[in-house]
């Protein structure tokens, strides 16, 4: 069974620019997260997805960045423009909600540099 | 205050050693307690889970939890160089609550 995949695994970016990150969910998984992760910490949720709905999205600085997920299954993270102390790793992860079970799974995440 | 506390290390052992990472936390909500391990340029993966108080033994990995004193240990008996990780201790409040807070994270070494 295919993890969760995510594209770009790299991006390297100048201040002001825009960048768009992809992720593509374990199949059958309907709750998708992103996360950001700096340098020597642990993730921290940006946005959580049920099905199409954005559930949780109070960590996302919405004057900057801005995500969607068509049709319930991919999705995308956006920033404009990016900003030097966005540089970090960005993890896409996955999860089948159901009672007591919601072990989510990670994606190998975009590592992005703003220059 | 961070919510989860964990010392980043890192943390260098020899092969075969016995290693103990340890988080603390303040918020006694929490009732399942977790420990991911991380490779370098890969996604945190669940290696161990436990809810409450108590031990949990998974082969060479045994995960303590103590409410009482809001402390939580993970073991690594015999420990190999694939052992060579980052290891983020992870907290959530239920069984169905999707928001983890993750630790730091402790950077481990096995010397072969």
């Amino acid at each position: 069974e295919a993890g969760v995949v995510q594209s770009p695994r790299y991006k390297i970016i100048e201040k002001k620019q825009p960048v768009a990150f992809w992720c593509n969910p374990i199949s059958g998984h309907n709750t998708l997260y992103w996360y950001l992760q700096n340098l020597g910490q642990g993730p921290e949720l940006l946005i959580r997805y049920e099905n199409e709905e954005a559930v949780d999205d109070s960590q996302l600085p919405k004057d900057r960045f801005s995500a969607e997920r068509l049709k319930g299954v991919d999705s995308t993270l956006k920033i404009q423009p990016a900003e030097l102390g966005d540089s970090a790793v960005y993890l896409c992860a996955s999860s089948f909600s159901q009672a007591g079970n919601n072990e989510q799974f990670f994606g190998p995440g975009t590592r992005l540099t703003v220059l | 205050q961070k919510e989860v506390e964990q010392d980043p290390g890192p943390l260098s052992v020899p092969e075969g050693a016995i290693v103990s990472l340890n988080c603390t936390y303040s918020n006694s909500a929490f009732q399942y307690f977790m420990w991911y391990r991380q490779y370098s340029r890969k996604g945190p993966e669940l290696l161990m889970y436990t809810y409450s108080s108590g031990n949990k033994e998974d082969g060479r990995f045994t995960a303590q939890v103590d409410k009482s004193s809001k402390y939580i240990s993970l073991f690594i008996r015999d420990s190999q160089p694939s052992d060579s990780a980052t290891y983020l201790c992870a907290m959530i409040t239920s069984s169905s609550a999707s928001k983890i807070i993750f630790g730091s994270g402790t950077r481990l070494s096995i010397r072969p």
